[in-house]
């Protein structure tokens, strides 16, 4: 596609649940970024994938929250037993290898935990 | 812990008025890129400005960049009611690959 793409663009759910959340990065970008971003605030970097090295998860919040990178492409995050403060707007970024790593977004996905 | 502090958090102005907002960082950086958010979904990437430049312009855009101040500035000249957004500023470091936001400069361009 032309764009990063990230669904479901809006999920509810109840606190205790998991939920998954995908992001298709930009053909032929190496480099995948998922960030958080709660309301009015800046974004917070959670985990960055690039190509087949061991991904950097130093922003994860808490053990609840993984993520994985399959074939290099398509990356879901997980977010098992969620709580009320991970409600957030979940956005995914992707940039090839450049010195610049100019990052484009996808739209994010909105989560509201009850 | 947010690398950038942007300068006002709320700016409002009249179309056809310049509208500028600062951003001020703490450690050193490759790059510095300012992005442009709508309504609270994604982010658009406006311009970036490499640590050894001091000034750059993209149509209604210039940016600039004082490493020795640790900040950088975003002018957007003869504003418009479109241009109303939030825009973050986001270093870019010489071993992280990930960016580093500021809280943002909510700014509205009143018609």
């Amino acid at each position: 596609g032309a764009g990063v793409s990230q669904s479901p663009s809006n999920k509810v759910t109840e606190k205790g649940k998991d939920v998954e959340l995908r992001c298709d990065p930009i053909s032929g970008h190496t480099a995948l970024y998922w960030y958080r971003q709660s309301l009015g605030q800046g974004l917070e970097f959670l985990i960055y994938f690039q190509g087949n090295s061991a991904p950097d998860k130093s922003g994860l919040p808490s053990d609840r929250f993984s993520a994985e990178r399959t074939g290099g492409s398509v990356s879901t995050l997980t977010i098992q037993r969620t709580q009320q403060e991970d409600s957030a707007v979940y956005l995914c970024a992707s940039s090839r290898i450049l010195a610049d790593n100019e990052q484009f977004f996808g739209p994010g996905t909105r989560l509201t935990v009850l | 812990s947010q690398q950038g502090e942007e300068d006002p958090q709320a700016l409002s102005i009249q179309e056809g008025e310049n509208a500028t907002m600062n951003c001020s960082y703490k450690t050193s950086i490759n790059n510095l890129q300012w992005y442009r958010q709508n309504s609270g979904r994604g982010l658009v990437h406006l311009i970036l400005i490499r640590s050894n430049e001091r000034e750059k312009h993209s149509g209604r855009l210039r940016v600039t960049l004082d490493t020795s101040k640790k900040s950088s500035s975003l002018l957007i000249t003869a504003s418009r009611a479109a241009d109303t957004a939030s825009y973050f500023c986001a270093t870019g470091g010489d071993s992280a690959r990930q960016l580093t936001f500021g809280s943002g400069t909510q700014l509205t361009v009143l018609p």
